[in-house]
């Protein structure tokens, strides 16, 4: 079983503060790693997904890069707003493809 | 479009039951899967159709079945329900493996 850690668990900001969270992930055999936006009573949604080395994806106030060498993606917040409120899950896949494997996710919580 | 359906959206069984889970896409998507989420487990794969006319086990397969009936739609079968089968289901496709998953609103399960 591949092992997709995040940090932190959990976060709390303010309104207009930047964030970032980590995704770590074994760095051989890559595929792609992807990060979800999970609102509470909702279902995941995709809001990226990378293939290369390099990568740099970028939606509006949220962006991400990815390290598929040390095997590590990072997601910033900039300007974080309450409706960003979510936990923000990655998962990765090999060359098998198919299979992703999830992280418990980062739950961000963004108060006025 | 309706994205992903899942019905129903929720259930409760005595042990030994049994039942269908069902999930259809209309996005004419090739790749199928299953999920559920536990608290502090994050999403696990049970099963899994790369395309039509194919399954897979995931990482946790034991106790549920699969049918990929055509390629819209994708049942998870629970042959005899146990109390470690209480979860939240969550079926999603995608194009391909190599694309985002998009997500149906989830199955709630309760087994007594």
């Amino acid at each position: 079983i591949l092992n997709v850690e995040q940090s932190p668990q959990s976060l709390h900001v303010q309104e207009g503060d930047s964030t970032n969270f980590t995704c770590s992930f074994p760095s051989s055999n890559f595929y792609a790693l992807h990060w979800y936006r999970w609102e509470t009573a909702k279902s995941p949604e995709a809001l990226f997904v990378m293939t290369l080395n390099g990568d740099e994806k970028k939606k509006g106030r949220i962006s991400a890069t990815l390290n598929t060498k040390e095997g590590y993606s990072y997601l910033y917040i900039k300007g974080s707003q309450p409706e960003d409120s979510a936990t923000y899950l990655c998962a990765f896949n090999t060359g098998t493809a198919s299979k992703l494997t999830f992280g418990t996710g980062t739950r961000l919580q963004v108060t006025l | 479009n309706a994205g992903v359906t899942q019905t129903p959206k929720f259930q409760v069984l005595k042990t030994g039951q049994s039942m269908t889970l069902q999930c259809a896409q209309d996005m004419n998507h090739n790749s199928m899967y299953w999920y559920r989420q536990d608290p502090g487990m994050g999403l696990r794969l049970i099963y899994y159709s790369a395309s039509e006319g194919t399954t897979d086990k995931g990482e946790v397969p034991n106790g549920y079945n699969v049918s990929r009936l055509n390629k819209r739609e994708f049942s998870l079968r629970l042959e005899s329900a146990a109390p470690s089968q209480t979860s939240v289901y969550f079926c999603a496709s995608s194009r391909t493996d190599a694309y985002e998953q998009y997500f149906g609103p989830g199955t709630r399960l309760t087994v007594t």
